[in-house]
């Protein structure tokens, strides 16, 4: 079954520590590929996304993701996070795309939390 | 841009009764809506996908006369959770959808 891994559930960091989320998805297919963010009691806000062309992607809020196909991964990365980072995130996988059904798989969330 | 609605934001209701959420896209037309339930502390799981004018389609274990979905325009698409029960009181998020999916603020169901 396609499926998507977050394996950081719990992250926690000082302020202005390098941050790696980790995404691997299982689906030899053509994907697109989303990182979301959801700060406490709000929506899920879309950080960035890839659908083609260069593997490295660039975000809001100074995010940014690297598809690596061979290894099935969309890493989430942010030099220097900051307090106000603390939130969770959402690593998603549209798998059929071309169908015209963008229907998500979801990762379990990493739950990130900054030390001021 | 790129804008979603959800009424209402939180909502108390007895066991029994029905209860309909609606969800908008504000500022867009979405091909596609998504509703999904959100535990605490967990991911979001899909309960279907609702095309304009078309029946939704329901994920496996979803009841499709429990949760009605109507979507009656390119920009509105709601969830009636019909004869309600403590069980159903969860996060209910819906998502508008061209090729990414915009998530609405989500709706509170506590049903008593």
């Amino acid at each position: 079954a396609q499926s998507v891994s977050q394996h950081n559930h719990h992250v926690i960091l000082s302020e202005a520590a390098s941050l790696e989320l980790g995404c691997n998805y299982s689906y030899g297919g053509t994907v697109n590929l989303f990182w979301y963010v959801q700060y406490p009691g709000q929506h899920l806000q879309l950080l960035l996304k890839y659908f083609s062309g260069d593997p490295l992607v660039k975000g809001i809020k100074g995010f940014e993701a690297e598809f690596i196909k061979s290894k099935f991964s969309f890493n989430l990365r942010k030099p220097s996070v900051q307090w106000s980072d603390t939130a969770e995130y959402f690593c998603a996988v549209t798998p059929d795309y071309t169908s015209g059904t963008y229907k998500y798989i979801f990762g379990t969330g990493t739950r990130l939390k900054v030390l001021a | 841009g790129a804008v979603v609605s959800q009424h209402p934001s939180r909502v108390i209701c007895k066991s029994g009764t029905s209860v309909k959420i609606e969800c908008r896209s504000l500022d867009f037309q979405a091909t596609t809506m998504f509703w999904y339930r959100q535990f605490p502390k967990q991911s979001l799981m899909l309960m279907a996908t609702s095309n304009e004018g078309s029946k939704a389609t329901y994920e496996q274990g979803v009841e499709k006369d429990k949760f009605l979905i109507n979507h009656a325009s390119l920009t509105l698409s709601t969830l009636t959770v019909t004869s309600a029960h403590p069980e159903d009181s969860s996060f209910y998020i819906c998502s508008a959808s061209k090729e990414t999916q915009y998530f609405g603020p989500g709706t509170r169901l506590l049903v008593l």
